[in-house]
């Protein structure tokens, strides 16, 4: 079964703190996302990449930075954390084509709590 | 540019009712439409599609209609159970490089 992995389902960390969220899709895909979702505001698009070592901004970027290295792993960085990052983070990802026509595929989430 | 409507929730049904769950939507061309189920601590499911006009998506007794001419893809079950409790995404592949989402709607079902 394909598989979109967050390295955590739970993480508590410390105002200050250099947080790292990972994720991992054994699909092969070119595209991956992050989002995060908060009560009454749906789901907002942090970063994406279309490709190894690139990356787009999202609606909501500022606050967060990210890497791919290689084309499996996204992983979502959070500078110098903050409580209003306090949320639960979703990463997904699928093949070309905005999502046409197959979707996307999500992992468990993580849900980080910021101190 | 490309946007999706939601009904607003919570949606409170009883075992066996009759769901149904509204999405519209807003996009130039024929994009592709999707149902996603989210329960709780989880992340998305892809629950059904469809991707031209007229298509019928469905999966687990949920069903929904690609129809053009309204520009909706509403949610319908015909007899929800409380394992159905979760929320609901509405969400489109248009024009844009990614998917759009709806808010939202959450459904409480209840013995």
């Amino acid at each position: 079964d394909v598989k979109v992995t967050q390295s955590s389902r739970y993480l508590v960390k410390r105002t200050g703190e250099k947080v790292f969220l990972e994720c991992v899709q054994d699909m092969d895909h070119e595209n991956m996302f992050w989002y995060r979702q908060d009560p009454g505001l749906g789901l907002r698009l942090i970063y994406f990449s279309y490709d190894v070592k690139m990356k787009e901004k999202g609606d909501i970027p500022e606050g967060y930075s990210v890497s791919r290295e290689k084309k499996e792993r996204f992983s979502l960085i959070l500078e110098s954390a903050s409580t209003n990052q306090t949320s639960m983070y979703l990463c997904a990802s699928s093949p070309p084509g905005g999502g046409r026509p197959y979707g996307y595929t999500f992992g468990s989430g993580t849900r980080l709590t910021v101190v | 540019g490309d946007s999706v409507t939601q009904m607003e929730g919570p949606v409170t049904l009883s075992e066996e009712a009759f769901l149904t769950i509204n999405c519209t939507y807003t996009a130039t061309g024929y994009p592709s439409l999707f149902w996603y189920v989210q329960y709780p601590g989880e992340g998305l499911q892809l629950l059904l599609k469809a991707t031209k006009a007229d298509d019928k998506g469905s999966n687990k007794g949920f069903e929904a209609t690609y129809r053009k001419e309204t520009t909706s893809f509403h949610l319908e079950k015909g007899s929800v159970q409380v394992s159905d409790s979760a929320v609901y995404f509405c969400a489109l592949s248009g024009t844009a490089s990614k998917l759009t989402f709806g808010t939202g709607t959450r459904l409480q079902v209840t013995l």
